[in-house]
């Protein structure tokens, strides 16, 4: 299975500003997800990251709220922008390996925001 | 969609009681993956089980995709397995390209 990392692992942030999540995987793999997980919920994804063109954002999720790049086959970034508390939670970077359909995840990246 | 149901919401153990939680779906899938998510909130995965059971260790897996429901046990619980046990499916409507449903998943407690 892959290597997933994340970071940063934890922030506590200020409402208003944005912060990037990076996610970084140790082998090229194809489809790489966000998911948000609010605080004693599942998780909800986010997005699929493409490599090389515009993120597919799910019912619910816009572009300029949660803009992702994916500039290469291991590396991908989550932004949560103008954030608010109600942005609090755990963000979590997937892949999903391509003969099974297993998916693995990172350590996530837990946000407090004030 | 598909429903992905998990019961149940909660479970508290004593320290080497048996336990097994349940996961049905409401349409055929193409994946299921059993996670346990431990109180730092890491995400880790237990089976990847789309049918038949799977055995590790103290914890063991069985799925019955044509019933439409997955088992996951576990023997002689440690307070270590304490946390959230999450059931996800790929629906088969979705191709390989879906995208995975969890469900809300079941909050484990052992108490020594």
């Amino acid at each position: 299975s892959a290597v997933i990392s994340q970071k940063p692992s934890r922030d506590i942030c200020q409402r208003g500003t944005s912060l990037t999540i990076q996610c970084q995987v140790d082998s090229q793999v194809t489809m790489m997800f966000w998911y948000r997980q609010q605080p004693g919920q599942s998780l909800t994804l986010i997005a699929t990251a493409n490599q090389g063109s515009e993120a597919t954002y799910e019912s619910g999720f816009v572009i300029d709220k949660f803009p992702i790049s994916r500039p290469n086959l291991t590396f991908s970034t989550l932004t949560v922008s103008n954030m608010s508390p109600e942005d609090s939670s755990i963000y979590l970077c997937s892949v999903r390996q391509l003969l099974t359909g297993e998916l693995f995840f990172g350590e996530g990246s837990r946000l407090t925001v004030l | 969609g598909i429903q992905v149901e998990q019961s149940p919401p909660d479970l508290i153990l004593q320290e080497g009681a048996n336990s097994t939680l349940r996961c049905n779906f409401s349409d055929s899938v193409n994946n299921l993956q059993w996670f346990h998510q431990n109180p730092w909130g890491q995400l880790i995965n237990l089976f990847y089980i789309p049918s038949g059971t799977k055995q590790n260790g103290r914890l063991s897996a069985t799925t019955v995709a044509t019933e439409r429901y997955s088992l996951l046990y576990i023997s002689s619980s440690q307070t270590t397995d304490s946390g959230v046990y999450f059931c996800a499916v790929l629906p088969n409507y979705g191709g390989s390209q879906g995208n995975l449903i969890f469900g809300k998943g079941t909050k484990l407690s052992v108490k020594p």
